[in-house]
């Protein structure tokens, strides 16, 4: 199985200021036959679902703040809060979708300093 | 409006069965993949069981493997999980999640709790 962790498991930010949080994978998630990071990230809210932000690594979800942006390649992705708002407290989880069984990171838990 | 309506949880002794629903609308539902994922209380994600469009490619975590089978019935726009032999580390909140062709979940639903527990 594919081992995904995040750093930090939490995170405090002062607002409008940048937030970023790690993902490692334990094996690539790149597909070398299409060059793309099977990569996706996720918010999750007190009391809610999952929400996806950002798949193939780097690509918003749409509706996504530009705020939020994703990076990274093979093993290493980062997940950045260009300047962090008062609504964007939650948990943050990176999943990999380049094999089964579809795995998670921890989470990474956003708070406001 | 895409909508996934999760139903069936419910407290259960262990070692009983369980049946969940996942109502899906405002999509063709017969051209997606579909999965449940569940979320112990106050812990991480954890991918359950998957199912192609067509009832195929269906796959299991091994902490569910030959306990649990996820069915879908496309006529009736519902994905199924049923959980057997449950234990109480399968205490969890159940979300099912519709998949992309490339296997990302978007969206989830509200989920079900399922609470085994003698």
């Amino acid at each position: 199985d594919i081992v995904m962790t995040q750093s930090p498991d939490s995170l405090a930010v002062s607002l409008g200021e940048r937030a970023t949080i790690n993902c490692k994978s334990s094996q690539t998630v790149l597909y070398s036959s299409n060059n793309k990071n099977y990569l996706a990230w996720y918010q999750q809210k007190p009391g809610q679902p999952p929400q996806l932000l950002i798949y193939w690594a780097s690509t918003r979800e749409s509706g996504v703040p530009d705020r939020f942006s994703g990076s990274g390649s093979g093993t290493d992705f980062t997940l950045t809060i260009s300047s962090l708002q008062a609504e964007d407290v939650a948990l943050y989880y990176c999943q990999q979708y380049f094999d089964t069984p579809y795995t998670f990171g921890q989470g990474t838990k956003l708070e406001i300093k | 409006e895409v909508q996934l309506v999760e139903s069936g949880g419910g407290v259960v002794r262990p070692g009983g069965s369980l049946r969940l629903s996942c109502a899906a609308s405002g999509f063709t539902f017969d051209d997606y993949g579909m999965s449940w994922i569940r979320q112990a209380p106050g812990k991480g994600l954890e991918w359950v069981s998957r199912i192609n469009w067509n009832g195929g490619g269906i796959g299991y975590s091994d902490s569910v493997k030959g306990r649990f089978t996820i069915s879908r019935d496309n006529a009736k726009n519902s994905l199924y999980l049923q959980m057997n032999s449950l234990r109480a580390e399968d205490t969890a909140l159940y979300y099912c999640a519709r998949m992309t062709p490339a296997n990302w979940f978007d969206p989830w639903g509200q989920g079900t709790l399922v609470t085994v527990s003698s």
